[in-house]
């Protein structure tokens, strides 16, 4: 199974500033994802971040407050931009291991406290 | 459009006792998967298992075992003789084939073993 590495794995962050999380994968992988999970809920997409092209974005989420980069295969980063209280959350990083099982796997997340 | 329900917001039981976490789902696509995550206090989503739905066949592994039955749209998961190592929070999901992997979670269910 794809091992994932997420940093930062914790911060806390002010009012107004942005943070970028990045996401390593231990082997190429063609899908990738970024979900948010806000404190006492499920998991829900932000987007679909495409190697060589724009992200695709989920209703509700968009690029100027989400930018995300996927400069190749194994590495993708997700800034959240102009930070609210609104944004505490978990955001994971999510692959597509089509190593035959096509199933999907997470990174440990990288928890967000906005103060 | 695609759902997940787990009804079941919280669960307590005892150590040693059988516990079994309810899942529906609901998509109007014949080829789909199903997924079971358990997401630890630390807060990483860790797979448990993935199923496809021309596979109806129950699985068991360990302790763990799913009953899936596209009858009523249910993919239900069972711990046998429960641990305290068990507590954590369940996500069942399901990624329809014409959705390019992205995962629809539902509620989730915590379920707390007490010693």
């Amino acid at each position: 199974s794809a091992v994932i590495s997420q940093k930062p794995s914790r911060d806390i962050c002010q009012r107004g500033t942005s943070l970028t999380i990045q996401c390593q994968v231990d082997s190429q992988v063609t899908m990738m994802f970024w979900y948010r999970q806000q404190p006492g809920q499920s998991l829900t997409l932000i987007a679909t971040a495409n190697q060589g092209s724009e992200a695709t974005y989920e209703s509700g989420f968009v690029i100027d407050k989400f930018p995300i980069s996927r400069p190749n295969l194994t590495f993708s980063t997700l800034t959240v931009s102009n930070m609210s209280p609104e944004d505490s959350s978990i955001y994971l990083c999510s692959v597509e291991d089509s190593g035959g099982l096509n199933t999907i796997y997470f990174g440990e997340g990288s928890w967000l406290t906005v103060v | 459009a695609q759902k997940v329900t787990q009804a079941q917001t919280e669960i307590s039981v005892v150590e040693k006792e059988d516990v079994t976490l309810d899942c529906v789902y609901e998509t109007r696509d014949t080829t789909y998967y199903l997924f079971w995550y358990k997401q630890p206090p630390s807060g990483e989503l860790v797979f448990l298992i993935r199923r496809n739905s021309f596979d109806e066949q129950n699985e068991i592994s360990g302790r763990y075992s799913w009953n899936f039955q596209k009858s009523t749209s249910s993919f239900n998961f069972t711990i046998t003789a429960s641990q305290v190592v068990d507590s954590a929070v369940y996500f069942c999901a399901l990624s329809e084939m014409d959705s390019s992997y992205k995962l629809i979670f539902g509620s989730g269910t915590r379920l707390l073993v007490r010693p």
